[in-house]
Parts: C-alpha cells; sequence; structure tokens
C-alpha cells in the first residue's frame, strides 16, 4: 500500500517549457488535490477533483491544468512555465465524504523555472 | 475568505513543552486539524479536534480550542528532537462545489528542539 505517490520528485525547466505532473493514490479516494507549498504562505490549492469525472478550481488556478484520469490518478499540467510557478508541488487525496476530512499528502515536486 | 495564522518559527530545548498557536477567521468551521511535516516530505495528519470541543489529548499531545476568539494551540508534552518540523494549523467548512469540505491551511511553524 504504497499511499500517494508523485513523480518526478525534482525537475528543473526553462521559461516557457510545459510538463506534467504525476499523481496516483491507492486507497480508493474519491477526492484529490493539488496545493503548492511557497515559503511563508502555506498550502494553497491549484486544482482539486471532488470526485472522478469532475474538477474545479482551487485558489491560485492560472498557469495550470488538470486531468482526472480516472478515479486513482491526477495530473497537473503548466503548458507554458514562469518563475513564478517556482514552488514544492504536493498531491493529496482523501475520502471527503467522511468526518474527520483527513488528507494524505505525497512527497512532493521540487519545480524551479529559470 | 477563510484564513488561518501562525508564528513562522518557535525553538525550545529537549525535554521541554512546546506550544505552537493558531488563529482562524473561519467561524463555520468544522474540524480544526494539526498536520506535521518532516524535511523533504508530505504533511501527515497529526490530530484533529470536533469544533464543538475544548480539548482533546492524544498522549504527549494537548488541543486547546478558544471558539470565542478563534485561537487553537497544540501543546507537545516532552518535546524531542525527533519532533522537529514544520506544524501546520488547518480547518474545514463546507466551501467547495458538491459539498464536499474545503481544508485552509495556515502557513505552518517551524519548531526545532534544541539537545
Amino acid at each position: 500500500n504504497a499511499g500517494v505517490t508523485q513523480t518526478p520528485k525534482f525537475q528543473v525547466l526553462k521559461t516557457g517549457q510545459s510538463m506534467t505532473l504525476q499523481c496516483a493514490q491507492d486507497m480508493n479516494h474519491n477526492s484529490m488535490y493539488w496545493y503548492r507549498q511557497d515559503p511563508g504562505m502555506g498550502l494553497r490549492l491549484i486544482y482539486y477533483s471532488a470526485s472522478e469525472g469532475t474538477t474545479d478550481k482551487g485558489e491560485v488556478p492560472n498557469g495550470y491544468n488538470v486531468s482526472r484520469l480516472n478515479k486513482r490518478e491526477f495530473s497537473l499540467r503548466l503548458e507554458s512555465a514562469a518563475p513564478s510557478q517556482t514552488s514544492v508541488y504536493f498531491c493529496a487525496s482523501s475520502e471527503s465524504r467522511e468526518t474527520p476530512y483527513e488528507q494524505y499528502f505525497g512527497p512532493g515536486t521540487r519545480l524551479t523555472v529559470t | 475568505g477563510e484564513d488561518v495564522e501562525q508564528s513562522l518559527f518557535l525553538s525550545v530545548r529537549e525535554g521541554d513543552s512546546s506550544v505552537i498557536n493558531c488563529t482562524y477567521t473561519d467561524s463555520s468551521s468544522t474540524y480544526l486539524y494539526w498536520y506535521k511535516q518532516e524535511p523533504g516530505a508530505g504533511l501527515q495528519l497529526l490530530t484533529y479536534i470536533f469544533s464543538n470541543m475544548d480539548m482533546k489529548q492524544d498522549q504527549r499531545l494537548t488541543v486547546l480550542l478558544n471558539k470565542k476568539d478563534k485561537h487553537l494551540s497544540l501543546r507537545i508534552a516532552d518535546t524531542q528532537t525527533g519532533d522537529s518540523a514544520i506544524y501546520f494549523c488547518a480547518e474545514s467548512n463546507l466551501g467547495l462545489s458538491g459539498g464536499y469540505q474545503k481544508v485552509t491551511f495556515g502557513t505552518g511553524t517551524k519548531l526545532q528542539v534544541i539537545p
């Protein structure tokens, strides 16, 4: 039981390049999330998928797109990377109709855009 | 919108108690949480408290909730070097479409334990 896995762990991009961050969970959770973590700003929600087949914007969706490929997988795409997207990206999942709404996090992807 | 605030840094000596504080603005919070993030890892839920409770104790951890002041604290008794990490306060409410809970995280408090 691996929990939430993310690939890659590290990535360096040049401005304007594109990439997709992959996330998978094996806990049969309905809901999945993408956050970014920046120093002094905590975690900010980029996009979420409340259930398979649905996706919605979070607080900071600009410059990102997502795909909920199936119940297990939720990917985050940067179409044209910018230095402001340098951050640590976390994927999380939860069974969000069950209290206390615990979220399970992946190990993170450290992205640098030069 | 919802806001959750914490101080950024706390330093304590090994064996002392640590108290990490958090304030939040959302009066419709259902649960409040403390997550722990160790270096290079994702967040992991430490403990949580239902919004109609005042206190919860779980081994070395004590959570106190003052709903009137919207203040949450986490006390770690007998702090160990293994407790060095970033601690995030979070709250949830019915904020997402479809009736799903939205979780708002604080900025995190980095706890340094000095041997």
